[in-house]
């Protein structure tokens, strides 16, 4: 069975400050997938990266940064200068490899971060 | 850029009637998903669907759920007798095909479904 946990149930903090959200997450699977999603308050799920198991190369995109540690399968995520656009709730999700072309991969939620970025 | 769109945005619906949710896919995706996000809680998985057929579910998709692809571009998720606990929101996603890797699903605004 697959679990994500985001400890973090909400997070607040004054613009221009960095804040880290964070992921864990339980697999038997050797390969999977790890992403983050932001929702916003107007409800939609953005996309903000996808990792697999393999790949264990920190990403930094602009102000946003990934730090994948399979040794404590952790996923990290920072945001860097944070600023009143950044509150949302963010989801942190995984799924496992794709046996056979047919099949999609359903993606497991963690509980997700709300972030409050005050100005 | 190309989305996932959904409608319509809010649907209010009687106990024990029967809702249908629409979403049109991202145009060259060829899986396709649903989930539900009951308010303040965590997105949930529902069904996948690739090449006209259901192939994942969960525990939550019973048999008072459906899912087609009535044509080249819609897909559906119908509730045959909605109950008061599937109010939520639910989101369409779809994803493209790639070999072996998981493609990212891009989902919709989402459809909050109202029970009362």
């Amino acid at each position: 069975a697959q679990k994500v946990t985001q400890a973090q149930t909400e997070i607040s903090v004054v613009e221009k400050e960095d804040v880290t959200l964070d992921c864990v997450y339980e697999t038997r699977d050797t390969t999977y997938y790890l992403f983050w999603y932001k929702q916003p308050p107007s409800g939609e799920l953005v996309f903000l990266i996808r990792r697999n198991s393999f790949d264990e190369q920190n990403e930094i995109s602009g102000r946003y940064s990934w730090n994948f540690q399979k040794s404590t399968s952790s996923f990290n995520f920072t945001i860097t200068a944070s600023q009143v656009v950044d509150s949302a709730v963010y989801f942190c999700a995984l799924s496992g490899p794709r046996y056979n072309r047919d099949a999609g991969n359903m993606l497991t939620f963690g509980g997700g971060t709300r972030l409050m970025v005050k100005p | 850029e190309p989305e996932v769109t959904q409608t319509p945005s809010h649907q209010v619906t009687q106990m024990g009637q029967e809702v249908i949710l629409r979403c049109v896919p991202i145009s060259n995706h060829l899986y396709f998903y649903w989930y539900r996000q009951i308010l303040g809680q965590k997105v949930e998985f529902l069904v996948s669907f690739y090449n006209n057929e259901i192939s994942e579910k969960s525990e939550i998709f019973d048999d008072q759920f459906s899912v087609e692809r009535p044509d080249g571009s819609n897909f559906t998720l119908k509730i045959r007798s909605t109950k008061l606990e599937d109010s939520a929101m639910y989101f369409c996603a779809s994803s493209a095909r790639r070999d072996r890797s998981n493609q990212p699903q891009h989902f919709g605004d989402g459809t909050r479904l109202s029970i009362l």
